[in-house]
Order: C-alpha cells, then structure tokens, then sequence
C-alpha cells in the first residue's frame, strides 16, 4: 500500500494568514492526488483533484501543487470558515489511501 | 444532483455482521464507480473497496476476507456487509461515489452524510 504521510497533525493560523499544508507519499503517485476539507460531523468535502485541479465551487484561494512524492496545499488568505481537518488522498493505485490529516487552528 | 444516503443498524455486537445500504439519487448505479469509505474516530478515512454493477469489486487487502459488497439495480442501492467486527471496526461509515473520466478516476466528490457504526456488547 502506498502511505500517505501528513505533517504536522496540527497547524494553529490566523485570518488573513497564507497557510500551506503538506503531503508526502511513500512511492511515486504521478498527479492521482485529492485533497479534502473536513469539519466536525460532517463528510469529507473534495477540494482539489489531480493534484492541482480546483474542484468547481470551491474558492480561488485554495490552490495544489506537487507531483511524484510531495504535495502542496495552500490556502492563500484564510477566511474564517477555512478552519477544518484537512486530507490528501491517492488515487495512483489500490487500495486508495488518505493521510491521517492536518488540523487547522485559530491561533 | 447526486446524492447518496446510508442506512442501516448503528449497533452491532462483537463477533456478528455488520449490514450497510446505500440509497443512491440523482444517478445511475449502472455506471461510474460506488465506494464505501470509513472513518474510526479521530483518524483518517480509509477505503473499504469499490464496486461497479458489472464486473467484480474490489477491496482493500486489510479487509477482503471479511466484505461483501452487492448491487440491487432495481432499487439504485448498494450494499456493504462486514463479517465478524470487533471494537476495531468502529467508525462513521460512508458511500461515496467516483469523479469518473473528467476527475481521473478516484477521487470522490459525491458522499453520503455517514453513519455511525459502534461495535460493543
């Protein structure tokens, strides 16, 4: 299985602040990569897909980078509904795998 | 618009099966492909397996031994069934469906709201 690693688990920020979260995978995954926002009792909600797509209707402020092994996700002015569980997931081979995710929170 | 809604028991015992549906509205269950995807409480999701109305599921190595899957076209449902749980297998657990072609493939921007499943006596 390929894993998915998130680092940190944690991330305290502020509104207004550019905010970048990584995602590093343990073999090559080309771009066959999501990215989801998740809040409390809630679904996951995709965001980004091959790695730097913006899934329609989410704001221009997200934005993904990353090929290969490392993946980036970059909010660019945090608003105050950003603050979530965020996860990157592959989609390369199977079984698909998720990170373990990055908490976002108001410093 | 898609839509997907889980059902099903939120209890189970130790040692029994646990039995999920998933009613789909607003597509076909006779194309793209249809996950469940679980989630333990405070960690990631991870993927059970997929299953298309043709062809045969797939599932994740962790879990194959002990999952099911089926399709009921008539009804535009499909279903989980997980033999012999433990504690471990405690988690909100989702149907989701595939981006298809234009996403690559495997990402999921359709999900159902999830149910609890807690494992105990």
């Amino acid at each position: 299985d390929i894993q998915m690693t998130q680092s940190p688990s944690t991330l305290s920020a502020s509104v207004g602040d550019r905010v970048t979260i990584p995602c590093r995978a343990s073999q090559s995954i080309s771009n066959w990569l999501a990215w989801y926002q998740q809040k409390p009792g809630k679904a996951p909600k995709l965001l980004i897909y091959k790695a730097s797509t913006l899934e329609s209707g989410v704001p221009s402020r997200f934005s993904g980078s990353g090929s290969g092994t490392e993946f980036t996700l970059t909010i660019s002015s945090l608003q105050p509904d950003d603050f979530a569980t965020y996860y990157c997931q592959q989609y390369n081979s199977y079984p698909y795998t998720f990170g373990q995710g990055t908490k976002l929170e108001i410093k | 618009q898609v839509q997907l809604q889980e059902s099903g028991p939120g209890l189970v015992k130790p040692s029994e099966t646990l039995s999920l549906t998933c009613t789909v509205s607003g597509a076909s269950i006779s194309s793209n492909y249809w996950s469940w995807i679980r989630q333990p409480p405070g960690k990631g999701p991870e993927w059970i397996g997929y299953v298309y109305f043709r062809g045969s599921p797939d599932y994740n190595p962790s879990l194959k031994s002990r999952v099911t899957f089926s399709v009921d076209t008539s009804k535009n449902q499909f279903s989980l069934k997980l033999t012999s749980v433990t504690a471990a297998d405690t988690a909100v657990y989702y149907c989701a469906r595939e981006g298809g072609y234009s996403y690559g493939g495997g990402s999921f921007p359709y999900w159902g709201q999830g149910i609890l499943v807690t494992v105990s006596s």
